[in-house]
């Protein structure tokens, strides 16, 4: 069964103090690895997309890479607008186009 | 595009009553996917389509929970009898093929006392 678990459940940064979020997978066969970002009240926004290990992505502060069994997302020098849950998810070979989501990381980041 | 719609934002309904949540996906889009979300068990995938054809409802919790696809630019999930478990935020997102990633709506708030 095909599963996701995200580290840690919660981060608290200053802003400025850069760090990284942790997403370990366990798929059959992995089609697509997908970072989203959810703000209280609304629906996860899509980030993005990494395929096959050793592939990087990055938009502004945020950057994520992937691994064999994990993915990373790296937050550059954060500001207090990178508050947000982060989530994680995949879909494999097996499972077509649902996307099976981690708990995600709720990101705080003070002024 | 005005993106993925969901009506209503907001629903309190009482234990027993039926509930109809409705989803608009993005013109052309020919996935859609129902997903329920709480504190406890986060994002479950209930139910998903293709080309209006349901494809995979292993992730509907019970008879009680339906959902329909009639055409291309309308969905709705129906909860009957509905019980206070089934009090979460509902998502609706769309894609199409070769797209990466989905686009969500706003979700659906609902409480059920």
């Amino acid at each position: 069964e095909d599963q996701v678990t995200q580290s840690p459940e919660a981060l608290r940064l200053q802003e400025g103090e850069s760090s990284s979020l942790n997403c370990s997978y366990t798929v059959s066969g992995l089609r697509g690895l997908f970072w989203y970002r959810q703000d209280p009240g609304k629906g996860p926004e899509f980030l993005f997309t990494l395929y096959s290990a050793g592939e990087e992505k990055e938009k502004e502060r945020l950057k994520a890479t992937l691994t064999k069994k994990e993915s990373f997302l790296h937050i550059t020098a954060p500001k207090p607008e990178d508050s947000a849950t982060y989530l994680c998810a995949v879909y494999s070979v097996d499972s077509s186009y649902k996307l099976i989501f981690g708990s995600g990381t709720r990101l705080l980041v003070r002024p | 595009d005005a993106g993925v719609i969901q009506s209503p934002r907001h629903e309190v309904t009482e234990m027993g009553q039926e509930v109809t949540l409705r989803c608009k996906p993005i013109s052309g889009h020919d996935y859609l996917f129902w997903y329920r979300q709480t504190m406890m068990r986060g994002l479950e995938l209930l139910i998903y389509f293709n080309n209006n054809v349901p494809i995979d409802d292993s992730g509907m919790p019970e008879d009680r929970f339906s959902a329909k696809m009639p055409n291309a630019s309308f969905s709705t999930l129906k909860i009957q009898p509905s019980e206070p478990r089934d009090s979460a935020v509902y998502f609706c997102a769309s894609t199409e093929r070769g797209q990466s990633g989905y686009t969500f709506g706003s979700g659906t708030r609902l409480t059920v006392v």
